[in-house]
């Protein structure tokens, strides 16, 4: 299974401010996802990003809102921009299973917007 | 399109007895179905996976689940619970990889456990 690691674990951020969040994968994937927790909810998928492509976002979620970085097979970054407390979730990444459909989720960052 | 309903938002039981945690599912597609659970302030573990072979599937902990498609179910259960299961759990579906965005994730709404001493 792979190990995913994302920073930061947490943080507390002023409203219209932006907050870039990364996540590590311990082996090469071809895909990578972003997920959003909001409080006490389920998750959604944000975008899908490909390494040496374009992300491509979910209906409700916007570039320019949630820009998606892919420079390499096993990282990737997610900007949160001009926040919000509506923006206040936890904010996790996945990779897929190389042999399944199942997903391998990282810890998560937990986002405070004061 | 897929979509996941969760029976029940809660569902609390004593330590020792059995935990049946209920999933129906939407597909237009021969679906694989998930549960994950996460536990507070921890990230998403998969606890069992079916993906068309077994109906029945075992998974980590003690947990099971039956795929069931006359009845459009996959339902989670463990013949006696323990402290630790408190958790929240989360019934997922995807599709075939071939189809175009049918390999996405789909959640439920999510159930919480809770065991009762």
């Amino acid at each position: 299974s792979a190990v995913i690691s994302q920073k930061p674990s947490r943080d507390i951020c002023q409203r219209g401010t932006s907050l870039t969040i990364q996540c590590q994968v311990d082996s090469q994937v071809t895909m990578m996802f972003w997920y959003r927790q909001q409080p006490g909810q389920s998750l959604t998928l944000i975008a899908t990003a490909n390494q040496g492509s374009e992300a491509t976002y979910e209906s409700g979620f916007v570039i320019d809102k949630f820009p998606i970085s892919r420079p390499n097979l096993t990282f990737s970054t997610l900007t949160v921009s001009n926040m919000s407390p509506e923006d206040s979730s936890i904010y996790l990444c996945s990779v897929e299973e190389s042999q399944g459909r199942w997903q391998y989720f990282g810890p998560g960052t937990r986002l405070t917007v004061t | 399109a897929q979509s996941v309903t969760q029976l029940d938002s809660h569902v609390s039981v004593s330590e020792g007895t059995p935990v049946l945690l209920r999933c129906n599912y939407s597909s237009s597609y021969s679906p694989s179905l998930f549960w994950y659970v996460q536990h507070p302030n921890k990230g998403l573990q998969l606890l069992l996976k079916y993906t068309s072979a077994a109906t029945l599937v075992k998974g980590i902990n003690g947990f099971e689940a039956e795929f069931k498609k006359s009845e459009t179910s996959f339902h989670l259960t463990k013949p006696s619970a323990h402290m630790s299961d408190a958790a929240e759990y989360f019934c997922v579906v995807s599709g075939p990889a071939q189809i175009q965005g049918a390999q996405k994730l789909v959640f439920g709404q999510g159930t919480r456990l809770t065991i009762n001493p």
